[in-house]
């Protein structure tokens, strides 16, 4: 497609329940990246990958958190047994990996979660 | 990657140049200057980047001091649709690609 597409748009769940985000990125980018928004706060960064790996799992802020990627292409995001403060717009990016000083990312509109 | 430094919030008058500054004294000779921006309810939208050279696109120009210690987002002609967070960041360059860093960023307001 022409940008990066997230569904769904919006989600609400009852704590303990879980949820799977996707995101489609731009058509031929190697690159994927996860982050989080909360309420009237900054971007938070959880996981990229090149491909289908995951060189930098870093900001995942728990093992309910899991992502993956598959052809290089579609990817989810996972997050079981949902807490309240896992209440965000979730965000993803995707990148060419070019030339040096190339690499500017392309963000979806996002996932907005909302856990009751 | 370089920590930045930014306003909290700016105003600035439709139809004026809009200068948002970004202090990043302690980058690093491979590290690029990014800026993105997001409007509410958005996803970030990418501005432009530069290492050394000042640059110009359609949306921006990006003036870096000689010394890469800050550098100026400058949008010639602000509209009302250019109220958003901006975000200054820098990166590394060639292999070191990874995540971008979001700081808080300068809130722009621009009024009639």
């Amino acid at each position: 497609g022409a940008g990066v597409s997230q569904s769904p748009s919006n989600k609400v769940t009852e704590k303990g329940k879980d949820v799977e985000l996707r995101c489609d990125p731009i058509s031929g980018h190697t690159a994927l990246y996860w982050y989080r928004q909360s309420l009237g706060q900054g971007l938070e960064f959880l996981i990229y990958f090149q491909g289908n790996s995951a060189p930098d799992k870093s900001g995942l802020p728990s093992d309910r958190f899991s992502a993956e990627r598959t052809g290089g292409s579609v990817s989810t995001l996972t997050i079981q047994r949902t807490q309240q403060e896992d209440s965000a717009v979730y965000l993803c990016a995707s990148s060419s990996w070019g030339s040096i000083g190339a690499g500017e990312l392309f963000f979806g509109e996002g996932s907005r979660l909302t856990v009751l | 990657d370089a920590k930045t430094t930014q306003p909290t919030s700016m105003d600035c008058a439709e139809g004026r140049a809009a200068n948002l500054p970004c202090n990043h004294s302690t980058i690093s000779g491979n590290e690029y200057v990014y800026w993105y921006r997001q409007i509410h309810s958005q996803g970030p939208q990418y501005i432009i980047h530069g290492l050394k050279n000042n640059e110009t696109n359609e949306m921006a120009s990006l003036i870096i001091t000689e010394d890469r210690k800050s550098s100026t987002l400058i949008l010639p002609h602000a509209t009302l649709r250019d109220t958003a967070v901006y975000y200054c960041i820098v990166r590394a360059g060639g292999t070191s690609y990874g995540k971008l860093t979001f700081g808080q960023g300068t809130i722009l307001t621009v009024h009639p």
